[in-house]
């Protein structure tokens, strides 16, 4: 079974500060591992995906299949960063594919003047 | 093309009452998923097509729920005899694969409202 964990509901940080959202993953083949973001009145959309390897808006998330987690990270934290940040899964089975995301239950991101 | 867009935005139906949404993906896109969120969750998956072929279902779509895509091009996701569980935002994805995993672009949502 696939399963995302994100411990934090709610973060909290001051403009300027690191960030660093959690998310920890359980699944037994080859996972993808994607974070989502959603600001206010937004829809839901793609902010990195762990096999491009980029940097996007300043953030990164660097894949440790040791320890199952996929956490999200921002040196210095702008006020428009506040917003629904959700990680979430695509699992890859061995002989075949399975393109449905797996979503945690998202964290709740707010930066503060 | 706006990107996915479904509709309608908002429904408030009576409890026994049947309900459909609709989903248009991107024009090029050959694969559409329907997830569910409801308060304080993440989205979670329903069931997704290729071209006009259904391939998943979740045990979540029970057999009140029904969704097709005819032609392979808009869906739509029935509810029938809804119940106050059934209350929840209804999100349309598509993404385009020839192979590997891609980025699912997803619509702004249907709100059920079940009383």
């Amino acid at each position: 079974a696939q399963r995302v964990t994100q411990p934090e509901k709610l973060l909290s940080v001051f403009k300027g500060a690191p960030v660093e959202l959690k998310c920890n993953y359980s699944y037994s083949g080859s996972p993808e591992l994607f974070w989502y973001v959603q600001y206010s009145r937004q829809r839901l959309q793609l902010l990195l995906r762990h096999i491009s390897r980029e940097s996007i808006k300043g953030f990164t998330a660097d894949l440790n299949k040791g320890e199952t987690s996929f956490h999200l990270k921002k040196p210095f934290a702008q006020e428009e960063d506040s917003a629904m940040y959700y990680c979430a899964l695509s699992g890859l089975r061995s002989g075949g594919s399975n393109y449905k995301l797996t979503f945690g239950k998202g964290t709740l991101l707010t930066v503060n003047p | 093309d706006t990107g996915v867009s479904q509709d309608p935005r908002h429904k408030i139906t009576k409890r026994g009452q049947n309900v459909t949404f609709r989903c248009d993906p991107i024009s090029e896109h050959n694969r559409l998923y329907w997830y569910r969120q409801t308060l304080g969750q993440g989205p979670e998956f329903l069931t997704y097509f290729q071209n006009e072929a259904q391939l998943e279902k979740s045990r979540l779509l029970s057999d009140r729920f029904s969704a097709e895509r005819p032609k392979g091009s808009f869906s739509t996701l029935e509810i029938q005899r809804t119940e106050q569980g059934d209350s929840a935002m209804y999100l349309c994805a598509s993404s385009y694969t020839s192979g590997g995993v891609y980025e699912q672009y997803f619509g702004p949502g249907t709100r059920l409202t079940v009383t």
